[in-house]
This record gives structure tokens, sequence and C-alpha cells, in this order.
């Protein structure tokens, strides 16, 4: 998984209480990306970083936060976690040799009852 | 996960043979290709990429063909192993990007689920 862990691998929480999810990657790349993954649709972007404290949305970004004050370290925040939000979260990292190339984390499943 | 799989088109074939998996696109400005792979339960997979000046890129085992007039992608695994067994899916990028640049977004299809029989 190209140097990308996340943490929790499985959550299982309950509606209105706050949800962090933590990447961290090792391959010092600039740029981060939190993804979702659900049943009958693609990956589809939450929000991304293109450096430290540069973040901006993506296309899923409502109910969700993030934070980046260190290059390897990623967090995804969800204020108030809704059934909604029940999904597989993705990490990516980009910025090797092709920085148009991403690298996926192994994923977080968060179920949110 | 699991649940990845779920709804997508399929795709069986028989240990051995050759597969193609298909794949359209959807911006005629998109310069840059990649073909995952993501296996139950595990993230996405890098298999390999292609720009739009190429129109064929080969890796192991594995061919990609970029037709652009037609906005087709295709990607072809030559002797189809049970280990090839997941589900498929294309990503383009639809904006240009430097290190200096603005950030460009992959945008990813549904995706096909290849099923290997022994």
């Amino acid at each position: 998984d190209a140097g990308i862990t996340q943490s929790p691998r499985h959550k299982v929480t309950e509606t209105g209480t706050p949800v962090t999810l933590r990447c961290h990657q090792t391959e010092n790349h600039r740029y981060m990306y939190w993804y979702r993954q659900d049943p009958g649709h693609g990956l589809r972007l939450i929000h991304y970083s293109y450096g430290v404290k540069d973040t901006d949305k993506g296309e899923v970004s409502d109910g969700y936060s993030v934070s980046r004050s260190k290059t390897e370290d990623f967090l995804l925040t969800l204020e108030s976690a809704t059934s909604s939000q029940t999904s597989v979260y993705f990490c990516a990292i980009s910025g090797g040799a092709s920085i148009d190339t991403q690298y996926f984390g192994p994923g977080t499943r968060l179920t949110v009852l | 996960g699991e649940s990845v799989g779920l709804h997508l088109p399929t795709l069986s074939v028989q240990e051995g043979d050759n597969s193609i998996i298909n794949c359209a696109y959807s911006n005629s400005a998109s310069d840059y290709f990649i073909w995952y792979k993501q296996e139950s339960g595990k993230g996405p997979q890098f298999i390999i990429d292609i720009r739009s000046n190429m129109d064929k890129r080969q890796g192991q085992r594995v061919t990609v063909l970029l037709n652009k007039t037609v906005k087709h992608l295709s990607l072809q695994i030559a002797a189809t192993q049970p280990g090839d067994s997941a589900v498929y899916f294309c990503a383009e990028n639809i904006e240009a990007r430097d290190y200096g640049g603005s950030q460009g977004n992959l945008i990813f299809g549904k995706g096909t689920k290849l099923s290997v029989k022994p």
C-alpha cells in the first residue's frame, strides 16, 4: 500500500458522535486525499491537501472537515456522524515521480448506527 | 470490501484466457488515465497508467489501449489467473497540472468485476 496506513481500520459509532480518521504516509508525498466508496458509486473525493495546512474541498465535502499539520498525516473528521456517512473511507497520496498517480491506503470501514 | 462488487458489470473468464476490460471516459480534455485493481476488503492498487500522447502501453501481463477518438480505454490481461479476480476500474485526470499549478482531480469509473474460473 505504498507506505500508507489508515487508522482505525474498522469503527462502529452512533449518530451524532464525532469521529476522526487518520491517514499516515511515509513517502513524503505532497498531495493527500480522502475518498469514500459506496456501492453503486465510484470513489468520490471528500477533501484533499496540497501541502501542510493547505486543503480544499472535493465533490462530497459536506459534513466533513480535514486537517494537515504535518506532511505525513492527514486527518478526516466527521463532526457529528450521520448514518449516510456509513462507508468505506480511503486515503490516497500522490507527488512522487508522477504527481497524477494516486496510491491508496487499505481503507477504514465506518458504520454509523 | 465485498460491497464494492455489488451491482457491477461482471466479466467471467476461464483461467489462462485473455481478459479485456473496457472503460468509457467522460472528458475529451482528459490527458491522463489509470487502471486500478481492487480486491475484496483492500484498497485500490495501481496497475498501469497512460498519457494522452500514447495509444498503447504495456506492463507485465497487462496492456492499456487508449482510443481518444471514441473516448475509450481498455485493459487487457494476458493469461488470466485466479489471483486476477477483483474489481477493475479506470480513472481519468480532467485537469493537467504541474507542481506549481492547480490541483487536478481523478474521476473514477464504477468498475467491472472480473471473475476467473479455474
